[in-house]
């Protein structure tokens, strides 16, 4: 079982839906949990970055953390066309906890 | 710009030859993350310096790949021998600490993309 499931899409969504992605993991040592939102050819970029359970909202973007189901969400509303990227979802622990365990991504295309 | 500077962003290089990659970190940070990210693969870990330590390098593979982060310039990523399997995305990331606790995120560069012929 890998440490962190993502699941690769790709989702299509017309301007203005609401997007949920997800990902869950194995590792019950992970505490901070972050999402990065990734252009074709250019590098991850932070979106939101919460530490244990609880949700985390910033614009149109909220982070659920559900540490109980080893759950994380990330939504955005009312989705537009810039938003159309690949999605990571990023965890780290305590004791090593600069290392980041990352999904696979989600491709994420919104249509106008 | 104030980020995460990486370069060449593209490098070409013939099996066995020697690769190098270059990362600035963001300004005041002092913490360099070394990550690959391989075709449908998400970023995998390589390894984390200091100025002029090597903190953890548990993700590199043993043989060919080194890393430095010199007192001064740019943290370097060195691989020797290139192979096929090499190819890849190599993102630098840096953050103001890596503590205990504390909120101190990673930010990333744009990458190198090493393409062995």
């Amino acid at each position: 079982q890998k440490e962190v499931e993502q699941d690769p899409g790709p989702l299509s969504v017309p301007e203005g839906a609401i997007v949920s992605l997800n990902c869950t993991y194995s590792n019950s040592a992970f505490q901070y949990f972050m999402w990065y939102r990734q252009y074709s050819r250019k590098g991850p970029e932070l979106l939101m970055y919460t530490y244990s359970s609880g949700n985390k909202e910033d614009g149109r973007f909220t982070a659920q953390v559900d540490k109980s189901s080893k759950y994380i969400s990330l939504f955005i509303r009312d989705s537009q066309p810039s938003d159309s990227a690949t999605y990571l979802c990023a965890m780290k622990g305590l004791g090593s906890n600069y290392k980041l365990t990352f999904g696979k991504g989600t491709l994420l295309t919104v249509n106008p | 710009n104030a980020g995460v500077m990486q370069n060449p962003r593209h490098l070409v290089r013939r099996r066995g030859q020697e690769a190098r990659l270059r990362c600035s970190p963001m300004k005041g940070h002092s913490h360099v993350y070394w990550y690959r990210q391989l075709p449908e693969e998400g970023l995998k870990f390589m390894v984390y310096l200091q100025k002029e330590n090597i903190i953890d390098e548990s993700g590199m593979p043993k043989e060919r790949f080194s890393a430095e982060f010199p007192k001064e310039g740019p943290s370097i990523l060195r691989i020797q021998q290139v192979v096929r399997g090499d190819s890849a995305a190599y993102f630098c990331a840096s953050s103001l600490s890596a503590g205990t606790g504390g909120d101190q995120p990673q930010h990333f560069g744009d990458g190198t993309r090493l393409s062995i012929l």
